[in-house]
């Protein structure tokens, strides 16, 4: 139990579909990431919300739609996905963006068909 | 270029030897430093952090790992290695003057022989 939950743990999904992957924090953490994990990459950081207002976009298409209603929820709105948008999603948080270490949950595996 | 660098893509070792995981960095600044593990299906667990002080950390599991400021490198060591040890191990950063950005090396293999 790392105190992260993401689900779905598995998606399979049509490119013209719309799905969202989504994240709960039960740590009382302020900040939540979104990393994606390809396969012979490294992880790469995609949104960062602090206290609910988003920080870090880096450089993410915009067919990935990031969504933090409050700090414990974080979710990822899918649409309009490519065969290389097929990896493993990690959520994090952090108690705050200025203060480390994140804790990860278990990844959101995405298979785009 | 700023980056975190693990030379090992896949290292194997014998159950109850040594390993040492390596990890530099390429920032001016002292780094936040940290040591993350990923078992087959799961997500990314903390084994140990330096922030400051003391530059040699204790982790979870048995591991440690010594910040070198003159080598730019944060190795992970463990004196006896355990089947369960098998795993994929990252080193990640955050650099100084940053917040929130993790940056990630890209990643070391572990495989231990019975």
């Amino acid at each position: 139990e790392t105190g992260v939950t993401q689900t779905p743990r598995h998606l399979v999904m049509g490119m013209t579909n719309k799905k969202s992957l989504k994240c709960e924090q039960h740590l009382g953490h302020n900040a939540m990431y979104w990393y994606k994990q390809s396969a012979k990459k490294p992880l790469e950081l995609m949104f960062v919300y602090n206290f609910k207002e988003q920080t870090e976009n880096n450089s993410v298409p915009s067919r990935f739609s990031p969504e933090c209603p409050n700090s414990s929820h974080l979710f990822l709105h899918l649409h309009t996905l490519q065969p290389e948008d097929s990896a493993l999603y990690l959520c994090a948080s952090s108690q705050d963006e200025s203060n480390q270490p994140q804790h990860f949950g278990d990844g959101t595996r995405l298979s785009i068909l | 270029a700023q980056s975190v660098t693990q030379p090992d893509i896949h290292i194997t070792v014998s159950e109850g030897a040594s390993l040492e995981l390596r990890c530099n960095y390429s920032y001016g600044a002292t780094p936040y430093l940290f040591w993350y593990v990923q078992s087959p299906g799961q997500g990314l667990q903390l084994l140990l952090k330096y922030f400051s002080g003391d530059t040699l950390v204790q982790g979870i599991k048995g591991f440690e790992a010594e910040f070198k400021r003159s080598q730019s490198s944060f190795n992970l060591r463990k004196p006896s290695v355990h089947w369960s040890d098998a795993a994929e191990y990252f080193c990640a950063v955050v650099p100084s003057g940053t917040t929130g950005k993790l940056i990630f090396g890209q990643g070391t293999t572990l495989q231990v022989k019975p």
